[in-house]
């Protein structure tokens, strides 16, 4: 079952422009994650906010949390051609106790930036 | 450098046979993952490992088997019970005690 809904499912920019992309999600959390994914590639862990935490900063990537409303926001500043590429959201909904948990991924949004 | 590879890019199945998929790290993380990708559906979890021989299923497990003999290494065997196995898999793996996973750069299989 999916627990992150990014949204838009596509978004084009232009360089240069801000890309802002948001992610629901329906259960409790404890941290939410940002990955990037270039096309036919892995994903690429970007940034980590946690449940007690409502905005973080990495560079120009500016993350928002809101566990009332169970959204979460990335925002991509002065893009880059080299932004070009699929987000997803990813939340850790399953701890078994023993170390480690299991991340439940949304189906991302593609952000293609126009040079 | 450390990191995950996954084995091999391309792999082609015919109807009714076994494939088995590659992946290993180097990064003495201790859990590691195997999600399944298709166009427009998102990451879906097959199965998960967080220590040496023993491992759990994830979402989608049926059709699919893995075995962790070894801390490095995870390998997915797609059965011929899987009865839609194109896709796009990806392995995942991360430390205890840490956030992110690292992932490989993914075998995309197709059925022939």
């Amino acid at each position: 079952s999916q627990q992150g809904e990014e949204d838009p499912q596509a978004l084009s920019i232009q360089e240069g422009e801000n890309a802002t992309m948001n992610c629901s999600y329906k259960t409790s959390i404890n941290n939410l994650q940002w990955y990037r994914q270039n096309s036919g590639r892995g994903l690429v862990h970007l940034i980590l906010i946690r449940s007690n935490e409502r905005e973080k900063h990495s560079g120009r990537l500016r993350v928002t949390l809101d566990t009332s409303k169970k959204s979460s926001s990335l925002l991509i500043t002065a893009s880059r051609a080299a932004d070009t590429a699929s987000y997803f959201c990813a939340t850790d909904v399953s701890y078994s106790g023993a170390g480690s948990y299991q991340l439940t991924f949304g189906k991302g949004t593609k952000l293609s930036v126009i040079p | 450098d450390g990191g995950i590879t996954q084995s091999p890019k391309y792999l082609f199945r015919k109807e009714g046979q076994n494939v088995t998929l590659s992946c290993e790290q180097n990064l003495n993380h201790d859990a590691m993952y195997w999600y399944r990708q298709d166009p427009g559906q998102g990451l879906r979890l097959i199965y998960y490992s967080q220590i040496v021989n023993d491992f759990q299923k994830g979402d989608i497990a049926e059709g699919y088997s893995v075995s962790r003999e070894k801390k490095e290494s995870f390998p997915l065997t797609v059965t011929s019970a899987q009865k839609n196995p194109t896709a796009f898999y990806l392995c995942a793996s991360t430390r205890w005690g840490t956030y992110g996973y690292t992932f490989g750069s993914g075998t995309r299989l197709t059925v022939v």
